[in-house]
């Protein structure tokens, strides 16, 4: 089955340690995102990428960084920088970049700083 | 500025009868499409309807529907016949303009359905 899988489900790191959090899909889908959940809020937008070997920054990409080298494959990973990283990461990818396409999301990620 | 607005934090229904979750949008743009998602205790969000904004009708995916009144700016989801499984969160999104890579959240209404 097609779909987009995010590792680990759960993550414990202590403060000033950089962690990834692995997404990779097999949708063959060019957009791929990267959004953090805070209990009780919608989604914000960390980093997107529309094709391979490019990315642009989303609202909160301090603290943040990405690559894209393969289309399957968007990893996230949060650097000491980020300042209140505890929270749960959805990563989430879309067919078109045209303004009707749906996003289809991963499990998430729920990282938990010590 | 663009912006979704969910102004019910929780509703509760019973087993069986519709319910309806509001939402309300801000954007300059005429070209936008407007989504609902669900979020289970899970995690994962799931798609259930989309609505353009050129579309004349409104939207239906099964129990789904989405009540779109465009000079209003709203984009209300409508779920008949809940059932417990419905119990979720669920998020009104916006995506904007041409290149709408960005998509925008409402903060959610979580849904209890009674039985």
């Amino acid at each position: 089955d097609g779909g987009i899988t995010q590792s680990p489900k759960y993550l414990f790191r202590k403060e000033g340690q950089n962690v990834t959090l692995s997404c990779e899909q097999n949708l063959n889908h060019d957009a791929m995102y990267w959004y953090r959940q805070d209990p009780g809020q919608g989604l914000r937008l960390i980093y997107y990428s529309q094709i391979v070997n490019d990315f642009q920054k989303g609202d909160i990409a301090e603290g943040y960084s990405v690559s894209r080298e393969k289309k399957e494959s968007f990893p996230l990973t949060v650097t000491s920088a980020q300042k209140n990283p505890t929270a749960f990461y959805l990563c989430a990818s879309s067919r078109t970049s045209l303004n009707t396409g749906e996003l289809f999301f991963g499990e998430g990620s729920r990282l938990t700083v010590l | 500025a663009q912006k979704i607005t969910q102004t019910q934090p929780g509703m509760f229904v019973q087993e069986k009868e519709a319910v309806t979750l509001d939402c309300t949008y801000d954007t300059s743009d005429p070209s936008y499409g407007l989504f609902w998602y669900k979020q289970p205790s899970s995690g994962e969000m799931i798609f259930l309807i989309y609505q353009g904004s050129y579309d004349q009708q409104n939207a239906t995916e099964g129990r789904y529907s989405l009540n779109f009144q465009k000079a209003r700016k709203s984009a209300n989801l409508v779920i008949s016949a809940s059932q417990l499984g419905d119990s979720a969160m669920y998020f009104c999104a916006m995506r904007v303009g041409a290149g709408g890579f960005k998509t925008i959240f409402g903060a959610g209404t979580r849904l209890f359905v009674k039985a």
